[in-house]
């Protein structure tokens, strides 16, 4: 099956500062998502990046299909972006396959 | 409105106990999902409803037995579960099947099997 595989594994930030998070997959993807966490279990889709880059606020994303990767961009962090941030892929068709994850801690 | 909504938060039970979980949407979404996530792991799906009907089943034991009475509900049965079971389990819906429509998480059941 497919490896999707995140790094790093963990992040301790100070609050206001800058971080990439990234995102390797094996395989070719028809589309790529990411996803925030919250320390209560809830996941919140950030966002649908197939390809191309975007941002919201603070967060930008970029993916590179023909190299198959991701990178998650945090800027000026805070203490809410604190959880586990996944990538996800479709893989195989119509299902996602999460990525191993990356654990964030914004301190004050 | 983009919520869904999963009873109970928390639940814990023996291994010869039968309850349910239910997870709900109003979004008029036509897919939903079942995903069990173990501590410090990412989610992994188990069920997907499309239709109000069962489309895929990822190979899990036949103690967990899911059914969706209608578009909007989705219940997940379970029975004799075993203390491996115990998990975060999360409900999704999307428009339709198919990962390129963004799905929307609940916040979860913890499970505890005793």
């Amino acid at each position: 099956g497919i490896q999707v595989e995140q790094s790093p594994p963990d992040l301790i930030l100070q609050e206001g500062a800058n971080s990439t998070l990234r995102c390797n997959f094996s395989d070719s993807v028809n589309n790529l998502q990411w996803f925030h966490q919250n320390p209560w279990g809830q996941l919140i889709n950030l966002f649908y990046i197939p390809s191309g880059t975007k941002q919201n606020g603070r967060l930008s994303a970029t993916t590179v299909a023909t190299e198959r990767y991701s990178l998650l961009y945090i800027s000026s962090s805070q203490t809410t972006d604190s959880g586990v941030y996944f990538c996800a892929v479709e893989w195989p068709a119509s299902k996602l396959t999460f990525g191993t994850g990356t654990r964030l801690q914004v301190t004050l | 409105d983009t919520e869904v909504t999963q009873t109970p938060k928390h639940l814990v039970m023996g291994m010869t106990n039968k309850k349910s979980l239910k997870c709900e949407q109003h979004m008029g979404h036509r897919a939903m999902y079942w995903y069990k996530q173990k501590a410090k792991k990412p989610p992994e799906l188990m069920f997907v409803y499309s239709y109000e009907k069962l489309s895929i089943n990822e190979s899990v034991p036949s103690r967990f037995s899911p059914e969706c009475p209608n578009s909007s509900l989705l219940n997940l049965h379970l029975h004799a579960l075993q203390p491996e079971d115990s998990a975060l389990y999360l409900c999704a819906s999307s428009q339709t099947m198919g990962a390129t429509d963004t799905q929307y998480f609940g916040p979860g059941t913890r499970l505890t099997v005793l």
